[in-house]
């Protein structure tokens, strides 16, 4: 089985441009986990999905970045303007045992390393 | 939050050595996962264990989370197991949030 799919894996851009990284995520999973990982704040969760619908995106650093889910086996994380200091790995991480009580086993893809410019 | 740490931080081993890598946390946990992030930068899951023992080849792992701890053992340790490891919990009651630890850097040398 295909495991979180994530694209690009690699951009380049310069400051102010807008950049959209894309995650499809195992099929039949409930949840959708998007981390950031730099060097000094090691990885730290963003926002996360359940059914499609945003949970809890209090790790979002600002207004400039967001995430939609359209469907169960897609999601985006856009950041517009994006700024040198939003250079980073962007994981997509997906669950099929996000409950009342526990978030179930996490699967990542292999990232997408942003470089702004 | 949850504080999570993990030691030690960096360890050096000759092949065929045996490791024993610590995870602390700071409150009562639901979820317990244990991940390997190779020099490739991919996560790779290990274990999810919020309690007991589970074993899977050279590598098993320990979560005693009436102690608020989990161990992460490597035997007879191959260059293949360098990497960094994380330990990442969540808190009883925060579902959705899976916190990470630090890491631990390990370097296997031939």
């Amino acid at each position: 089985d295909a495991g979180v799919i994530q694209s690009p894996r690699h951009e380049v851009t310069e400051m102010g441009q807008e950049v959209t990284l894309r995650c499809k995520p195992i099929s039949g999973h409930n949840s959708l986990f998007w981390y950031r990982q730099t060097m000094m704040r090691g990885l730290e969760l963003l926002i996360y999905f359940n059914n499609n619908v945003p949970i809890d995106d209090s790790g979002m650093p600002e207004d400039r970045f967001s995430a939609k889910m359209p469907n169960a086996s897609f999601s985006t994380l856009k950041i517009q303007p994006s700024e040198p200091r939003d250079s980073a790995v962007y994981f997509c991480a997906s669950s099929n045992g996000l409950t009342l009580l526990n978030t179930g086993e996490l699967f990542f893809g292999e990232g997408s390393r942003l470089t702004v410019l | 939050g949850i504080q999570v740490e993990q030691s030690p931080p960096d360890l050096i081993l000759q092949e065929g050595a045996n490791s024993t890598l610590r995870c602390n946390f700071s409150d009562s946990v639901n979820n317990l996962q244990w991940f390997h992030q190779n020099p490739w930068g991919q996560l790779i899951n290990l274990f999810y264990i919020p309690s007991g023992t589970k074993q899977n080849g050279r590598l098993s792992a320990t979560t005693v989370a009436t102690e608020r701890y989990s161990l992460l053992y490597i035997s007879s340790s191959q260059t293949t197991d360098s990497g960094v490891y994380f330990c990442a919990v969540e808190r009883l009651g925060n579902t959705g949030k899976l916190i990470f630890g630090q890491g631990t850097t390990l370097q296997v040398k031939p």
